[in-house]
């Protein structure tokens, strides 16, 4: 299995709360990605990073926020969350942009209420 | 627009009943299609990436298969264990995003 851990795995939130997630990798990858998935969507990106400080956005990136201060960390934040962020939360990363794979990490389940 | 479509939506199989996932897409050039395996509550977990049609790719009891326009996952005397999620995501030429299917649960049945 690829080294990607996500914390935390579960997490129950306010509306209107910061809330941040956290992918971390030990392969020493340079992409990493954040993906939602919910039920008849299928996984959508959020923000996707190609190196230390260096990101852009996906399908779905309003109301989410990406830094990247280090290889091996990528975090999501959601500012101010809202119901509609109800989700799961996956990280995947690889290697290089070009066919390489993804590999995904667990994954974090977050309820906003 | 890009998009992928998986059919069908569920799969109820008997033990040893083989079978077929499809994926169909529309991207604006391939670079490459990749199938996953997803378990409850867990990550997707690679199987198979295919890159140009004609191309091939077996695993144990699953095939990969790709068109110009479908690829599929072909499933041959498939094990309770083969019970999963099965999810196909394709990456256009112009860029890095990938688009996924939203997948084909497949329950095999002792």
């Amino acid at each position: 299995d690829a080294g990607i851990t996500q914390s935390p795995r579960h997490k129950v939130t306010e509306t209107g709360t910061p809330v941040t997630l956290r992918c971390h990798q030990t392969e020493n990858h340079r992409y990493m990605y954040w993906y939602r998935q919910d039920p008849g969507h299928g996984l959508r990106l959020i923000h996707y990073s190609y190196g230390v400080k260096d990101t852009d956005k996906g399908e779905v990136s309003d109301g989410y926020s990406v830094s990247r201060s280090k290889t091996e960390d990528f975090l999501l934040t959601l500012e101010s969350a809202t119901s509609s962020q109800t989700s799961v939360y996956f990280c995947a990363i690889s290697e290089s942009s070009g066919t390489d794979t993804q590999y995904f990490g667990p994954g974090t389940r977050l309820t906003v209420l | 627009e890009d998009q992928v479509t998986q059919s069908p939506e569920a799969l109820r199989l008997q033990e040893g009943e083989s079978s077929s996932l499809n994926c169909s897409y529309t991207v604006s050039g391939l670079r490459g299609l990749f199938w996953y395996r997803q378990d409850p509550g867990k990550g997707p977990e690679f199987l198979f990436t295919l890159y140009s049609a004609g191309e091939e790719k077996e695993k144990e009891r699953l095939k990969a298969t790709l068109t110009k326009k479908e690829s599929f996952l072909h499933i041959t005397a498939p094990k309770p264990e083969d019970s999963a999620t099965y999810l196909c995501a394709v990456q256009a030429n112009t860029g890095n995003q990938f688009y996924f299917g939203t997948g084909t649960s497949l329950t095999v049945i002792p």
